[in-house]
This record gives C-alpha cells, structure tokens and sequence, in this order.
C-alpha cells in the first residue's frame, strides 16, 4: 500500500528556533497533502492543506507566519515551525491524499524548551 | 462534513469479536463512511471505509444500516494489539481532496 516517510520523528529545539519537518510520499503522487497537530489526550485537529506548486490554505486560528507549509513537489511537503515556543510542543502529523484515499506519516513530537 | 457520534471507550476479551458502533444520522449521499485508528504516539491507520454496502478486508468488517445512519466496525478476533483509538470519519468521494475531520473516537481496550 501507500507509503508516508515523516521525519523526524522527534526532535527537542530550543525556544525561538525553528524547527522544519518532512513529509514524502514514497510510492505515490501525492497532490494534497495535510498537516495536523495533536495535543495530549485529545484528537488530531487540521491546521492546513497544501496542494503541488501552491500556497496552503490554513484552518482558522492557525498562524500561517509562524506554521510555514512549502509543497514543491509532488512527494514532499515540509511544514517549519518559526520562533518556536513551549505551546508550540506538540505530535504533528502529515497525511497525504491520492486516488486510492488518505495514508498518514508516523508523526513528529515536537518539543520546545 | 457530517458529525459522527462514538461511545468514548469499550473493552474488548482477547479473542473476542470487537464491534464498535459509530452514528452518523446526517450522512450526505455522497459521503464515504471511513473508519481509522490511531496507536499510542503513532500516526492513524487506515483500516476500511464504504458508500453503502457491507466491506470487509483482512483487518476488520464495516457494517452500514441500510439507511446510512449508523455503522458498525467489526473486528473478529481482537488481539493486545488492536488496543487503540478508533475513528469513524465521514468524507466525500476520495477523488476530492478533502481533509478527514477527526473527532474523538473511541478508546478500545483488549483485555488478555
């Protein structure tokens, strides 16, 4: 089936730096890919949606200054987080769509301190 | 995209069939019921989704009422390792693009 390679899988940054994370469709086309973000005890909640070769479209009261979403290609999107801070920490999660569905990566956990 | 409703937690015998029930009374007719779960720290996984007749694959059974407002996600022979958090989503045609809308799923705990 359909794979999504999500790296790093954890990364630890300092405060006020900022932190990019991968997302690549292995085996597969990926047109529109999504990012989530995942709090503790609670369930994914959409932040964006990025389709090849233009801008993300943002959930409200995500800041797209601070969650950058770059999709150049069609198997990789990158999503940076600027001017990092502890609210910031977090397990993000990428998912990218083709014909067949929605597969998602293995996430991220972000940690600020 | 239409809401869907679970019970937030159920326990399950190792070996024993699974059934978790998720409601979904304001389907649309051209929303895909789809069924994932999510493993402590892990990204979701696809299990199976349907329009309106029975599926099964090698993980599970999807059962859909025949009016669409309710369904079941069976898994016949529960291990330690089906336990997790099960969400029923409803999205439109895959072909759209359009993100899947998490809500809180169901805790499924296997008991040995």
């Amino acid at each position: 089936g359909a794979v999504v390679s999500q790296h790093p899988s954890r990364v630890i940054c300092k405060s006020g730096t900022s932190v990019k994370i991968e997302c690549r469709s292995l085996d597969f086309q990926a047109t529109t890919m999504f990012w989530y973000r995942q709090f503790p005890k609670q369930s994914l909640m959409l932040m964006a949606t990025s389709n090849e070769g233009s801008k993300a479209t943002y959930e409200q009261g995500v800041e797209k200054d601070k969650f950058l979403i770059n999709h150049a290609s069609l198997t990789l999107s990158t999503l940076t987080v600027t001017s990092a801070h502890p609210e910031d920490s977090s397990f993000y999660i990428c998912s990218a769509h083709d014909s067949y569905g929605y597969t998602f990566g293995s996430g991220t956990r972000l940690t600020v301190v | 995209d239409a809401k869907t409703t679970q019970p937030p937690s159920m326990d399950c015998a190792e070996g024993r069939a699974a059934n978790l029930p998720c409601n979904h009374s304001t389907i649309s007719g051209n929303e895909y019921v789809y069924w994932y779960r999510q493993i402590h720290s892990q990204g979701p996984q696809y299990i199976i989704h349907g329009l309106k007749n029975n599926e099964t694959n090698e993980m599970a059974s999807l059962i859909i009422t025949e009016d669409r407002k309710s369904s079941t996600l069976i898994l016949p022979h529960a291990t330690l390792r089906d336990t997790a958090v099960y969400y029923c989503i409803l999205s439109r045609n895959s072909n759209s693009g359009y993100a899947l809308n998490f809500g809180k799923g169901t805790s499924l705990l296997v008991t040995p």
